[in-house]
């Protein structure tokens, strides 16, 4: 099992700009997540999804969206790039049962300028 | 979710149990306490969690006291791999909730 990966490791935007990130995960979780981590701080949750069709916000949800149109796979959007964003992205997923202990991806680092 | 306290980093020798502290006081009675660790530049990694008894798994031991107002994580022959930041989170257990990561410890594991 590759567990969780995301896709692009890294990538450099320009202000304005829109991308998405992916997230898939081969362990048949039900819950899926978005994570940002700036420098020197935890992580803060952005969305999350318990189910294929399903999202919600997070902590800090502002300027991103998100769709969970496949079980195993989770996007993140932004459609118009700003410097606060820059940050490491993670993806997290957990099963439907027992400690409902997440497992996350290597993450996506972000620049944009 | 009950807030934690841990301290901000820890020295440990390689080959000896690294014992990682967390206070909880003000846990309830249905939140478990979760570790995880994040080794530098990496996803954060699942360790253990228990509820009011002892776990221990392949990675590490958790010690919990019986008033449930703290926890120790035991890691026990710490290898240089094992250095890292150490997250002691407690939550209810249900499948929508989110981590919340403090601050953590830094363990440095020196050979």
């Amino acid at each position: 099992n590759a567990g969780v990966t995301q896709t692009p490791k890294f990538r450099v935007l320009k202000t304005g700009q829109s991308m998405t990130l992916l997230c898939a995960q081969d362990m048949n979780h039900e819950y899926m997540y978005w994570y940002r981590q700036d420098p020197g701080m935890g992580l803060r949750l952005i969305h999350y999804s318990v189910g294929e069709g399903t999202t919600a916000k997070g902590e800090v949800p502002d300027g991103y969206n998100v769709s969970r149109l496949k079980k195993q796979n989770f996007l993140l959007g932004l459609e118009s790039a700003a410097p606060s964003q820059t940050s490491v992205y993670f993806c997290a997923s957990s099963p439907p049962l027992g400690g409902y202990e997440q497992y996350f991806g290597p993450g996506t680092r972000l620049t944009v300028t | 979710d009950a807030k934690t306290t841990q301290p901000t980093s820890m020295d440990c020798a390689e080959g000896r149990a690294a014992n990682l502290p967390c206070n909880h006081s003000t846990i309830s009675g249905n939140e478990y306490v979760y570790w995880y660790r994040q080794i530098h530049s990496q996803g954060p990694q699942y360790i253990i969690h228990g509820l009011k008894n002892n776990e221990t798994n392949e990675m590490a031991s958790l010690i919990i006291t019986e008033d449930r107002k703290s926890s120790t994580l035991i890691l026990p022959h710490a290898t240089l791999r094992d250095t890292a930041v150490y997250y002691c989170i407690v939550r209810v257990n249900n499948a929508g909730n989110m981590l919340t990561f403090g601050g953590g410890t830094r363990l440095m594991v020196k050979p």
